[in-house]
């Protein structure tokens, strides 16, 4: 079946600092990834997607992923963070089944900066 | 571009009420979808439509909860009666076919 894990509930890091967010997926063909941001209080806004080619993903507001087929891994990466990046973060998957196609998610990480 | 528009923002009413949320889908996108946002059980996919026909309803939670998408532009989600444990989120998003879903800004019910 598929499925969406994203091992870490929170990170913290230092403004400034730089983010890694781990993505990992089951899913049986080439899959369409994604990931998503949530401020407290918005909706999921997209920060990027992967559908093929290019295995690094560049985003907006700085963000970029890698996808790495062998370990099944959809990691997203900033070099800088900024304490607007403070906000909760989901992986998703897209998932063709029967006749319909929709996302699974991750359960979220929580990221916290530091000043 | 618009996004998807949601209303109402804040929903707040009593057990036992009728409860309609509105959405109103990207102008172009082909699917929509209904979810749920709690802190206990994190983002549900309620419900999905493509082409304006429900194809997937398996995550309604029970017969109280019904979606129409009478047109291209319009869907809404029903709860009558709604329960205390109806209170959550509510997100609608869209898509054009097998790409990226585009949310709105949720409406948050909350049910006394």
């Amino acid at each position: 079946a598929q499925s969406v894990t994203q091992p870490d509930i929170h990170i913290t890091v230092s403004e400034g600092a730089s983010l890694e967010l781990r993505c990992n997926y089951s899913y049986g063909a080439t899959p369409y990834l994604f990931w998503y941001v949530q401020s407290p209080g918005q909706g999921l806004q997209l920060l990027l997607k992967y559908f093929s080619g290019d295995t690094l993903v560049q985003g907006i507001k700085g963000f970029e992923a890698e996808f790495k087929r062998s370990q099944s891994s959809f990691n997203l990466r900033k070099p800088s963070v900024h304490w607007s990046d403070a906000a909760e973060y989901f992986c998703a998957v897209g998932a063709a089944m029967d006749s319909s196609y929709k996302l699974i998610f991750g359960s979220g990480t929580r990221l916290l900066v530091r000043p | 571009d618009a996004g998807v528009i949601q209303s109402p923002r804040h929903e707040v009413t009593e057990m036992g009420q009728e409860v309609t949320l509105r959405c109103k889908p990207i102008s172009g996108h082909n699917s929509l979808f209904w979810y749920r946002q709690t802190m206990m059980r994190g983002l549900e996919l309620l419900i999905y439509f493509n082409n304006n026909v429900p194809i997937d309803d398996s995550g309604m939670p029970e017969d109280r909860f019904s979606a129409k998408m009478p047109n291209a532009s319009f869907s809404t989600l029903k709860i009558q009666p709604s329960e205390p444990r109806d209170s959550a989120v509510y997100f609608c998003a869209s898509s054009r076919d097998y790409s990226a879903q585009y949310f709105g800004p949720g409406t948050r019910l909350t049910v006394l």
